[in-house]
Protein backbone atom coordinates (compact mmCIF):
# COMPACT_ATOMS: atom_id res chain seq x y z
CA UNK A 1 0.00 0.00 0.00
CA UNK A 2 1.08 3.14 -0.97
CA UNK A 3 1.91 5.38 2.70
CA UNK A 4 2.04 9.23 3.00
CA UNK A 5 2.91 10.65 6.27
CA UNK A 6 3.08 14.53 7.11
CA UNK A 7 4.75 15.19 9.92
CA UNK A 8 1.70 16.77 12.42
CA UNK A 9 -1.90 16.09 12.89
CA UNK A 10 -2.74 19.28 14.47
CA UNK A 11 -0.63 22.32 14.42
CA UNK A 12 -1.17 25.48 15.57
CA UNK A 13 1.82 28.84 15.21
CA UNK A 14 1.32 32.25 15.80
CA UNK A 15 1.21 34.97 13.64
CA UNK A 16 4.02 35.99 11.86
CA UNK A 17 5.89 32.71 12.88
CA UNK A 18 7.47 30.64 9.82
CA UNK A 19 5.82 27.43 9.19
CA UNK A 20 7.21 24.10 8.28
CA UNK A 21 4.45 21.39 7.13
CA UNK A 22 6.55 17.99 6.16
CA UNK A 23 5.10 15.39 3.91
CA UNK A 24 7.02 11.61 3.04
CA UNK A 25 5.88 9.21 0.62
CA UNK A 26 7.07 5.69 0.16
CA UNK A 27 6.31 4.48 -3.16
CA UNK A 28 8.59 6.36 -5.33
CA UNK A 29 6.76 8.54 -6.87
CA UNK A 30 7.86 11.30 -8.97
CA UNK A 31 4.72 13.78 -7.91
CA UNK A 32 4.47 15.38 -5.15
CA UNK A 33 1.35 17.74 -4.48
CA UNK A 34 0.33 20.28 -1.33
CA UNK A 35 -3.47 21.28 -1.35
CA UNK A 36 -5.75 23.38 1.43
CA UNK A 37 -9.47 21.81 2.38
CA UNK A 38 -11.55 24.75 3.23
CA UNK A 39 -15.50 23.88 4.25
CA UNK A 40 -17.25 24.65 0.99
CA UNK A 41 -14.54 24.93 -1.31
CA UNK A 42 -13.03 21.57 -1.36
CA UNK A 43 -9.50 21.04 -2.13
CA UNK A 44 -7.09 23.53 -3.88
CA UNK A 45 -3.99 23.13 -5.37
CA UNK A 46 -0.94 25.47 -3.82
CA UNK A 47 1.88 23.96 -5.10
CA UNK A 48 3.09 20.77 -7.01
CA UNK A 49 6.20 19.00 -7.87
CA UNK A 50 7.35 16.37 -10.63
CA UNK A 51 10.41 15.66 -9.66
CA UNK A 52 12.89 16.28 -7.05
CA UNK A 53 13.97 20.20 -6.99
CA UNK A 54 11.20 20.79 -9.46
CA UNK A 55 8.12 22.62 -8.83
CA UNK A 56 5.33 24.48 -10.42
CA UNK A 57 2.71 26.64 -8.50
CA UNK A 58 -0.56 25.78 -8.02
CA UNK A 59 -3.85 27.84 -8.04
CA UNK A 60 -2.94 29.91 -4.41
CA UNK A 61 0.42 29.59 -3.82
CA UNK A 62 0.73 33.18 -2.55
CA UNK A 63 2.07 33.60 0.64
CA UNK A 64 3.96 29.77 0.54
CA UNK A 65 6.91 28.02 -0.81
CA UNK A 66 7.84 24.52 -0.99
CA UNK A 67 10.83 22.61 -1.04
CA UNK A 68 11.72 19.33 -2.82
CA UNK A 69 14.86 17.79 -1.90
CA UNK A 70 14.55 14.04 -1.85
CA UNK A 71 12.31 12.13 -4.33
CA UNK A 72 10.60 11.20 -0.85
CA UNK A 73 10.00 14.48 1.00
CA UNK A 74 8.69 16.99 0.09
CA UNK A 75 8.07 20.47 2.32
CA UNK A 76 5.62 23.42 2.57
CA UNK A 77 6.23 26.39 4.10
CA UNK A 78 4.55 29.06 5.32
CA UNK A 79 7.23 32.29 5.50
CA UNK A 80 4.99 34.65 7.99
CA UNK A 81 2.03 32.64 8.99
CA UNK A 82 -1.46 34.73 8.95
CA UNK A 83 -5.08 34.05 10.09
CA UNK A 84 -6.34 33.11 6.96
CA UNK A 85 -4.05 30.01 6.37
CA UNK A 86 -5.87 28.69 9.31
CA UNK A 87 -6.84 25.43 7.45
CA UNK A 88 -6.56 21.55 6.62
CA UNK A 89 -3.72 20.78 4.47
CA UNK A 90 -3.17 17.73 2.71
CA UNK A 91 -0.14 16.29 0.82
CA UNK A 92 -0.38 13.76 -1.99
CA UNK A 93 1.28 11.62 -3.89
CA UNK A 94 1.45 9.77 -7.58
CA UNK A 95 3.50 8.24 -10.28
CA UNK A 96 4.22 10.03 -13.31
CA UNK A 97 2.26 7.36 -15.14
CA UNK A 98 -1.37 7.15 -16.51
CA UNK A 99 -2.97 6.46 -14.06
CA UNK A 100 -3.36 9.91 -12.85
CA UNK A 101 -4.48 8.56 -8.97
CA UNK A 102 -3.34 10.46 -5.97
CA UNK A 103 -2.93 8.99 -2.51
CA UNK A 104 -3.30 11.11 -0.23
CA UNK A 105 -1.93 11.81 4.01
CA UNK A 106 -3.96 12.44 6.67
CA UNK A 107 -4.00 16.13 7.00
CA UNK A 108 -2.22 18.97 9.01
CA UNK A 109 -4.58 21.00 10.76
CA UNK A 110 -3.28 24.54 11.33
CA UNK A 111 -4.48 27.14 13.55
CA UNK A 112 -2.60 30.22 13.05
CA UNK A 113 -3.78 32.71 16.17
CA UNK B 1 -11.42 27.99 -16.39
CA UNK B 2 -12.33 24.34 -15.74
CA UNK B 3 -14.73 24.00 -12.91
CA UNK B 4 -16.59 20.88 -10.91
CA UNK B 5 -19.87 21.47 -9.39
CA UNK B 6 -21.29 19.24 -7.04
CA UNK B 7 -24.98 19.97 -6.47
CA UNK B 8 -25.80 19.30 -3.08
CA UNK B 9 -23.05 20.71 -0.41
CA UNK B 10 -25.31 18.36 2.80
CA UNK B 11 -27.33 15.05 2.37
CA UNK B 12 -29.25 13.60 5.54
CA UNK B 13 -29.84 9.96 4.70
CA UNK B 14 -31.55 7.14 6.34
CA UNK B 15 -29.55 3.63 5.90
CA UNK B 16 -31.17 1.87 3.43
CA UNK B 17 -31.96 4.90 1.44
CA UNK B 18 -30.80 4.82 -1.82
CA UNK B 19 -27.74 7.75 -2.78
CA UNK B 20 -27.22 9.70 -6.26
CA UNK B 21 -24.68 12.73 -5.57
CA UNK B 22 -24.89 14.93 -8.54
CA UNK B 23 -21.31 15.68 -9.80
CA UNK B 24 -20.48 18.55 -13.32
CA UNK B 25 -17.47 19.55 -14.80
CA UNK B 26 -16.78 22.55 -17.58
CA UNK B 27 -14.54 21.07 -19.88
CA UNK B 28 -14.74 19.62 -23.23
CA UNK B 29 -11.95 17.78 -23.96
CA UNK B 30 -10.90 14.48 -22.77
CA UNK B 31 -11.16 13.72 -18.72
CA UNK B 32 -9.95 11.26 -16.29
CA UNK B 33 -13.10 10.96 -13.47
CA UNK B 34 -12.88 10.40 -10.06
CA UNK B 35 -14.71 10.03 -6.61
CA UNK B 36 -12.95 10.56 -3.32
CA UNK B 37 -14.15 9.71 -0.12
CA UNK B 38 -13.29 11.21 3.58
CA UNK B 39 -14.31 9.46 6.01
CA UNK B 40 -14.57 11.45 9.72
CA UNK B 41 -11.01 11.38 10.71
CA UNK B 42 -9.77 9.65 8.10
CA UNK B 43 -7.59 10.34 4.93
CA UNK B 44 -9.35 10.84 1.53
CA UNK B 45 -9.22 7.84 -0.32
CA UNK B 46 -10.35 6.71 -3.71
CA UNK B 47 -13.60 5.71 -3.92
CA UNK B 48 -13.95 4.81 -8.21
CA UNK B 49 -12.42 6.22 -11.30
CA UNK B 50 -13.46 5.93 -15.08
CA UNK B 51 -10.99 6.78 -17.41
CA UNK B 52 -12.65 5.08 -20.67
CA UNK B 53 -14.72 1.93 -21.84
CA UNK B 54 -18.00 1.45 -19.99
CA UNK B 55 -19.19 4.82 -18.91
CA UNK B 56 -21.21 2.96 -15.88
CA UNK B 57 -18.05 2.74 -12.96
CA UNK B 58 -17.99 0.03 -10.02
CA UNK B 59 -16.18 1.05 -6.95
CA UNK B 60 -15.64 0.18 -3.65
CA UNK B 61 -18.19 -0.18 -0.78
CA UNK B 62 -20.89 -0.33 -3.39
CA UNK B 63 -20.64 2.48 -4.87
CA UNK B 64 -21.00 3.13 -8.43
CA UNK B 65 -21.08 6.22 -10.80
CA UNK B 66 -22.30 6.73 -14.68
CA UNK B 67 -20.38 8.97 -17.04
CA UNK B 68 -22.56 11.02 -19.33
CA UNK B 69 -20.95 13.15 -21.83
CA UNK B 70 -23.35 14.70 -23.42
CA UNK B 71 -24.23 16.09 -19.88
CA UNK B 72 -20.74 16.47 -18.66
CA UNK B 73 -21.85 14.36 -15.61
CA UNK B 74 -20.24 11.55 -13.18
CA UNK B 75 -22.80 11.09 -10.55
CA UNK B 76 -22.32 8.60 -7.85
CA UNK B 77 -24.89 6.22 -6.48
CA UNK B 78 -25.38 3.44 -4.36
CA UNK B 79 -28.23 1.86 -3.90
CA UNK B 80 -29.08 1.53 0.07
CA UNK B 81 -26.43 3.18 1.95
CA UNK B 82 -25.25 2.70 5.62
CA UNK B 83 -24.53 4.41 8.88
CA UNK B 84 -20.92 3.52 7.83
CA UNK B 85 -21.22 5.59 4.43
CA UNK B 86 -21.13 8.86 6.41
CA UNK B 87 -18.89 10.70 5.39
CA UNK B 88 -17.59 13.84 3.19
CA UNK B 89 -17.40 12.54 -0.78
CA UNK B 90 -15.42 14.55 -3.53
CA UNK B 91 -15.77 14.65 -7.14
CA UNK B 92 -12.84 15.42 -9.25
CA UNK B 93 -11.84 15.61 -12.48
CA UNK B 94 -8.21 15.92 -14.92
CA UNK B 95 -7.90 17.65 -17.76
CA UNK B 96 -5.70 16.07 -19.89
CA UNK B 97 -3.48 18.66 -21.71
CA UNK B 98 -1.99 17.13 -24.60
CA UNK B 99 -0.18 20.20 -25.86
CA UNK B 100 2.19 19.82 -22.61
CA UNK B 101 2.02 20.48 -18.89
CA UNK B 102 0.45 19.32 -15.91
CA UNK B 103 -2.49 17.31 -16.04
CA UNK B 104 -4.29 18.81 -13.65
CA UNK B 105 -6.68 17.52 -10.98
CA UNK B 106 -9.32 19.63 -9.81
CA UNK B 107 -11.86 19.25 -7.39
CA UNK B 108 -15.72 19.71 -6.59
CA UNK B 109 -16.29 21.61 -3.20
CA UNK B 110 -17.25 18.17 -1.78
CA UNK B 111 -20.96 16.92 -0.13
CA UNK B 112 -21.24 16.10 3.45
CA UNK B 113 -23.27 12.55 4.06
CA UNK B 114 -25.08 11.79 7.01
CA UNK B 115 -26.60 8.54 7.36
CA UNK B 116 -29.03 8.35 10.31
CA UNK B 117 -29.79 4.67 11.82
Amino acid sequence: DVKVTQSSRYLVKRTGEKVFLECVQDMDHENMFWYRQDPGLGLRLIYFSYDVKMKEKGDIPEGYSVSREKKERFSLILESASTNQTSMYLCASRSAGTSYEQYFGPGTRLTVT
Amino acid sequence: AQSVSQHNHHVILSEAASLELGCNYSYGGTVNLFWYVQYPGQHLQLLLKYFSGDPLVKGIKGFEAEFIKSKFSFNLRKPSVQWSDTAEYFCAVIVKRFSGGYNKLIFGAGTRLAVHP
